[in-house]
């Protein structure tokens, strides 16, 4: 069974610091990796998506990586702004691969003071 | 950019009463989920559905639940008899194919059962 696990559960940063979340997953047979930002009360709106064949993959001041041996992702954004604040959440396949269903790791909430 | 959209964005129930929430996938996608995220718990896999039929569902998605596409844009969740514990946000979500790309969210219905 998948499961997918993100540290930290929160991060508070000054304005201008880069950063770097974690995210790991048990099962290493994935098609893919997405990342997601979900503002309080909102939505997730996809930031990125990384395919297995790929190391990494880059969105402004965004880049993700993966390492799928390892089962571990990491999402790096430079520069870090006040409007980055939000709860990031990664999620994998299930166990096997395919897209029947997404599992979600319970997210780091980040808080960039200006 | 094209979208999901869901409708109502909040939906305040009482207990016992059936409540539908209602979802417009993007145009091109062939596979919609619905996924649920219980208040300061993860994003939770509801259901899949594809070629008009469910193609996976959890173990939360007993027979109080059942989906359809009644026309050829909407995909609509029922839940026949609402108890306390369905108070959540609901997300839709769709994609185009069923592993080499990403899923694209709603911004969410807030369920709130009374």
């Amino acid at each position: 069974k998948q499961e997918v696990t993100q540290i930290p559960a929160a991060l508070s940063v000054p304005e201008g610091e880069n950063l770097v979340l974690n995210c790991s997953f048990t099962d290493s047979a994935i098609y893919n990796l997405q990342w997601f930002r979900q503002d309080p009360g909102k939505g997730l709106t996809s930031l990125l998506l990384i395919q297995s064949s790929q190391r990494e993959q880059t969105s402004g001041r965004l880049n993700a990586s993966l390492d799928k041996s390892s089962g571990r992702s990491t999402l790096y954004i430079a520069a870090s702004q006040p409007g980055d604040s939000a709860t990031y959440l990664c999620a994998a396949p299930p166990q096997g691969g395919g897209f029947q269903k997404l599992v979600f790791g319970t997210g780091t909430r980040l808080l960039v003071s200006p | 950019e094209p979208e999901v959209t869901q409708t109502p964005s909040h939906q305040v129930t009482q207990m016992g009463q059936e409540v539908i929430l209602r979802c417009v996938p993007i145009s091109n996608h062939l596979y919609f989920y619905w996924y649920r995220q219980i208040l300061g718990q993860k994003v939770e896999f509801l259901v899949s559905f594809y070629n008009n039929e469910i193609s996976e569902k959890s173990e939360i998605f007993d027979d109080q639940f059942s989906v359809e596409r009644p026309d050829g844009s909407n995909f609509t969740l029922k839940i026949r008899s609402t108890k306390l514990e369905d108070s959540a946000m609901y997300f839709c979500a769709s994609s185009r194919f069923s592993d080499l790309w990403g899923a694209f969210f709603g911004q969410g219905t807030r369920l709130t059962v009374v």
